[in-house]
């Protein structure tokens, strides 16, 4: 298949707290990348993108850092809620329309009221 | 403007049966992707449609197929199901073919149960 997912890495923050949700991603010629949440029962649901020719780019209460140099990329959350608490995925997109979307193993946020 | 619609919800069969999945798109979306999702293995791409036509396929063998109809919507078929296929499928529309510059909208899926 083309997704790794061995296991679900898991990460647990307090409410009110900054969250960060990281991604190795796996093609350096990947040109575009995508951050969804998949809430329990229902289908992954975009919350944010980014073009390889930025590092950074601000949404409501979210940012995603792209650090092309070691193909990281990094969710992070303001002020998390309890209505945070999902899977979040990782997808990069090729440079030309015949490139797969690639999906990251995912990492489930929890958030402690 | 109605989202990704997948029927059904639920899908309960046995070994060797076969099973067709529906996904209707966003309007004006010609694009459909399906994934299997299992706790295992995560998202894993099946094939995408564009304008009625297979662009791309996955490592999945040839018991999954598909096929789109001219006005998007989309169907998959899994025959000879196996306990392994037991799984959440899901489709991903966008307005044009998946990869580059835009993200793919997702429906709920189809949770399918082989006993």
């Amino acid at each position: 298949g083309e997704s790794v997912g061995l296991h679900l890495p898991t990460l647990s923050v307090q409410e009110g707290d900054n969250s960060i949700i990281n991604c190795a991603y796996s093609n350096s010629a990947s040109d575009y990348f995508i951050w969804y949440k998949q809430e329990s029962g229902k289908g992954p649901q975009f919350i944010i993108d980014i073009r390889s020719n930025m590092d950074k780019r601000q949404g409501q209460r979210v940012t995603v850092l792209l650090n092309k140099t070691v193909k990281h990329l990094s969710l992070q959350i303001a002020a998390t809620q309890p209505g945070d608490s999902a899977v979040y995925f990782c997808a990069e997109n090729g440079k030309t329309s015949y490139d797969k979307v690639i999906f990251g193993p995912g990492t489930s946020l929890s958030v402690i009221p | 403007k109605a989202g990704v619609t997948q029927t059904p919800r639920y899908l309960i069969k046995t070994r060797g049966q076969q099973v067709t999945l529906s996904c209707s798109p966003i309007s004006g979306h010609r694009s459909v992707s399906w994934y299997q999702q299992t706790p295992g293995q995560g998202l894993q791409f099946l094939f995408e449609y564009f304008s009625e036509t297979q662009r791309n396929k996955g490592n999945f063998p040839g018991r999954f197929s598909g096929r789109q109809f001219s006005n998007s919507r989309s169907e998959m078929n899994v025959s000879t199901l196996e306990l392994g296929d037991s799984a959440l499928y899901l489709c991903a529309s966008s307005r044009g073919p998946s990869g580059g510059n835009q993200p793919q909208h997702f429906g709920d899926g189809t949770r399918l149960s082989i006993l």
